[in-house]
Formats: C-alpha cells, structure tokens, sequence
C-alpha cells in the first residue's frame, strides 16, 4: 500500500498562474482533507471532503477549490494563485470508528512557491 | 472553532532526559491527536486519546478531559526524537471535519 501520496512534491508558479494539487490514498477511506502549513501559523485546514462528490470549507478556504469525483482522490485547485499561498501543503485522509474518531494519515506534502 | 496552545514551543535537553510537552484546548472533544513532524517533513500520528493514558514504548500521553489539557511524555530521551510535536483537536469538537492545530514543539535531544 502506497497511503497517501501527494502529486507533486515542489511547484513554482507565478502570481496569477493556475495549479491543480492531486491527493490520492488506497486505504478506502471516507475522509480527506487539505491543509497549509506556514511558519509561525502551524496545520489549518482549508477544506475537506466527508465522501465522494461532496466538499466543505475549513478554516481558510478563500482562493482555493477542491473537488472529489472519486472516492480514492481529493484535488485542491488554485485558480489565480497569490504570494500568500506560498505554503506546504498536505493532504490526509481517515476514516471514522466506532467511537466517532478519526486518525489521520498524511501525504508527503507540497512545497508550493509563488513568485 | 477550537482553539488550541502547545508548551513549550522549543525544547533542548540532553539525551536521557524525561520530557514533557503540554496542550490545552478551549471546546470539548471526542479524541486528541498527538502528531510528530520528522526533520523531513513527514507527519505520523502517534496517538488519539479521548481519556486515560496510552503508552506506545517510551512515549506516554495523557488526557483530563475536565481541564481540557493533554500532556506527551517521552521517557529516557534519544536524539531520534528530535522532531516537531504536535496537538490537534476536532476542528469542531468531533465528527469527520478536520482538525485544528496547535503550533507545535520543537524538540532537540542533544547526545
């Protein structure tokens, strides 16, 4: 099993560039989620999905769209990108037991510099 | 949202040393996450607690609900668990919607 793998692993784009991050997992989970991680901010979640076709916002979802047409891959879309989305960002995904928890697994991440 | 605040947020010790890392956390859970970020960037799960204690070797967490407060203890410290430590919570409370972290600690065990 591969888990969470990321595609790709470093990006630079230019101010108003767009890019599509792909998240993908075989695990069969439910549950996948982006995040940014920036210094000083620590993980924030910018959206998540609960399952196939379905997406909702996180914490800072503004400038980002995210779409799960398949149940293995979770795409994070970024239509005109800004210096401010220069981040890593990661992708995870859990599925929930019997006791409404969820551990997550992560992706590897994506170092994303916007020039 | 929750919100939540690690201690402290850089750590030195010497190798043998026991540790203790702190978090608090402002709205009831169903669990708490304890995750380690590798020098690489790689970010594992260690535990996910919602009460007691859990021990997976040397490190031991532990969970007061009531006082919403968690601690990570690493026992006879190595310079292996140089690593960011981090705390997460159900962004809102519980359920499949994510987590928010904390800041983490930075943790240098020096040999």
């Amino acid at each position: 099993n591969a888990g969470v793998t990321q595609t790709p692993k470093f990006r630079v784009l230019k101010t108003g560039q767009s890019m599509t991050l792909l998240c993908a997992q075989d695990m069969n989970h439910e549950y996948m989620y982006w995040y940014r991680q920036d210094p000083g901010m620590g993980l924030r979640l910018i959206h998540y999905s609960v399952g196939e076709g379905t997406t909702a916002k996180g914490e800072v979802p503004d400038g980002y769209n995210v779409s799960r047409l398949k149940k293995q891959n979770f795409l994070l879309g970024l239509e005109s990108a800004a210096p401010s989305q220069t981040s890593v960002y990661f992708c995870a995904s859990s599925t929930i037991d019997r006791l409404q928890n969820n551990e997550q697994f992560f992706g590897p991440g994506t170092r994303l510099t916007v020039l | 949202k929750n919100e939540v605040e690690q201690s402290p947020q850089n750590l030195t010790a010497q190798e043998g040393e026991f540790i203790t890392i702190n978090c608090s956390y402002s709205v009831g859970i169903s669990a708490l996450h304890w995750l380690q970020q590798h020098p690489g960037g790689g970010i594992v799960s260690l535990f996910m607690l919602s009460s007691g204690k859990k021990k997976h070797g040397r490190l031991i967490a532990t969970i007061n609900i009531q006082e919403k407060h968690s601690s990570l203890h690493i026992t006879a410290s190595h310079p292996r668990d140089s690593a960011v430590y981090i705390c997460a919570v159900p962004y809102s409370g519980g359920g499949a919607d994510g987590l928010t972290f904390g800041k983490g600690t930075h943790l240098i065990i020096q040999p």
